[in-house]
């Protein structure tokens, strides 16, 4: 099966500027999460979708990010202004809904964030 | 609050050796999962392995094998045969609220091994 797939794979932009990130989940998934990854870190949780409701969006830093999820399958995440410690890989990743035993999150390869 | 603790930031390992990785947990909750994840150099985080805290036996999955010790809070990570391919960063991760709708995974720092040959 296709994997979950995120586009640009890389993006440098000027502080106070605009990015946007694209994913499309596994064929069949109805949950889809955005992690944030900073340098060093392990992945944060930053939103999760079932379908097109937002299930947790708690680490979101609402006042610059955005994400959407309008039909139930792809997803968008934004910010708008970027800020120099939003560099960062945005990871997306989707999984079959529910919180219990081995259900696996499948992850992309990430889209890399540098803001200068 | 959950936490999950990696104190190895980096390891060597010798080609065809077998490496710990280890991971330490924390949460009041009964019913948890543990997962493994690994980073190669391209980013994609690649699932390797899943136990659930009512598991009675340690999972295993061909070279990987999960020595979970419940009262230890521990769930280390054991690659056996290493092979220059298992070189990456490697992420020891727990499930928030298990059983709940949110299927969150809190991930430790991540450890980084190096396999020479």
């Amino acid at each position: 099966e296709a994997g979950v797939a995120q586009s640009p794979r890389y993006k440098i932009i000027e502080k106070r500027q605009s990015v946007a990130f694209w994913c499309n989940p596994i064929s069949g998934h109805a949950t889809l999460y955005w992690y944030q990854q900073i340098l060093g870190q392990g992945p944060k949780l930053l939103i999760q979708f079932q379908n097109n409701g937002v299930v947790d969006d708690s680490q979101l830093p609402k006042d610059r990010f955005s994400a959407e999820r309008l039909k139930g399958v792809d997803s968008t995440l934004k910010i708008q202004p970027a800020k120099l410690e939003d560099s960062a890989v945005y990871l997306c990743a989707s999984s079959w809904p529910g919180g219990a035993g081995a259900n696996v999150l499948t992850f992309g390869a990430g889209s890399r964030l540098t803001v200068l | 609050a959950q936490k999950i603790t990696q104190t190895q930031p980096g390891m060597f390992v010798q080609e065809k050796e077998a490496v710990t990785l280890d991971c330490t947990y924390d949460t009041s909750d009964p019913s948890y999962g543990l997962f493994w994840y690994k980073q190669p150099s391209s980013g994609e985080m690649i699932f390797l392995i899943y136990q659930g805290s009512y598991d009675q036996q340690n999972a295993t999955e061909g070279r990987y094998s999960l020595n979970f010790q419940k009262a230890r809070k521990s769930a280390n990570l054991v690659i056996s045969a290493s092979q220059l391919g298992d070189s990456a960063m490697y992420f020891c991760a727990m499930r928030e609220n298990y059983g709940g709708a949110t299927n969150k995974l809190i991930f430790g720092t991540g450890t980084l091994l190096a396999v020479q040959p």
